[in-house]
């Protein structure tokens, strides 16, 4: 089946470390993103990529980090100047043939700092 | 920038009551719209989308929304609800412009269902 994979499903981070979220799609998209769910906040955009090897800062992508080295992957980096990053993370794929595309997601990462 | 307006952050009906969920959008072209859903821990799911032609859109699970454009709005409706019909709507609309296909969400509307 295709789809979107985020791994884990559940991430507890100690204060001042690191941590890297996975994310996964064997749908053949070229795009993938990555947003941030806090409760009443909607889904904010944090980083995306449209291409390998290239990505862009969404509209809150201060204490974060990504790479794009595989046109499948798109791995999120949490890092320690970020100070407030419990939250829910989702990552999306879309096709970029044409506007008006679906965009699908995966199931989330919850992460919480201990 | 386009924005999205969810004006309603929860709603309660009760099961076989009818239902509507309002968005306001802020757009300067012709405007790619969507609803998604989501249940409680998952990811989104597309309920239906607009982005030409028919102002009625028919989506999965027996929803359906309506485009005015002279209102700026893209309402869901459902005529008659279900129990699992409860979760939060998501309504965005696509910036499609200099090639970038990203998604601005309003905040949603969290939907409980009484049985």
């Amino acid at each position: 089946d295709g789809g979107i994979t985020q791994s884990p499903k559940y991430l507890f981070r100690k204060e001042g470390q690191n941590v890297t979220l996975s994310c996964e799609q064997n749908l053949n998209h070229d795009a993938m993103y990555w947003y941030r769910q806090d409760p009443g906040q909607g889904l904010r955009l944090i980083y995306y990529s449209q291409i390998v090897n290239d990505f862009q800062k969404g509209d809150i992508a201060e204490g974060y980090s990504v790479s794009r080295e595989k046109k499948e992957s798109f791995p999120l980096t949490v890092t320690s100047a970020q100070k407030n990053p419990t939250a829910f993370y989702l990552c999306a794929s879309m096709r970029t043939t044409g506007p008006g595309t679906e965009a699908f997601f995966g199931q989330g990462t919850r992460l919480t700092v201990v | 920038a386009q924005s999205v307006t969810q004006p309603d952050i929860h709603i309660t009906v009760s099961e076989g009551a009818s239902l509507e969920l309002r968005c306001n959008y802020s757009y300067g072209a012709t405007p790619y719209l969507f609803w998604y859903v989501q249940s409680p821990g998952q990811g989104l799911q597309l309920l239906l989308k607009y982005f030409s032609g028919d102002t009625l859109v028919q989506g999965i699970k027996g929803f359906e929304a309506e485009f005015k454009r002279s209102q700026s709005s893209f309402n869901l409706r459902k005529p008659s609800v279900h129990w699992s019909d409860a979760a939060e709507y998501f309504c965005a609309v696509e910036d499609s412009g200099a090639g970038s296909y990203q998604l601005t969400f309003g905040k949603g509307t969290k939907l409980s269902v009484i049985p």
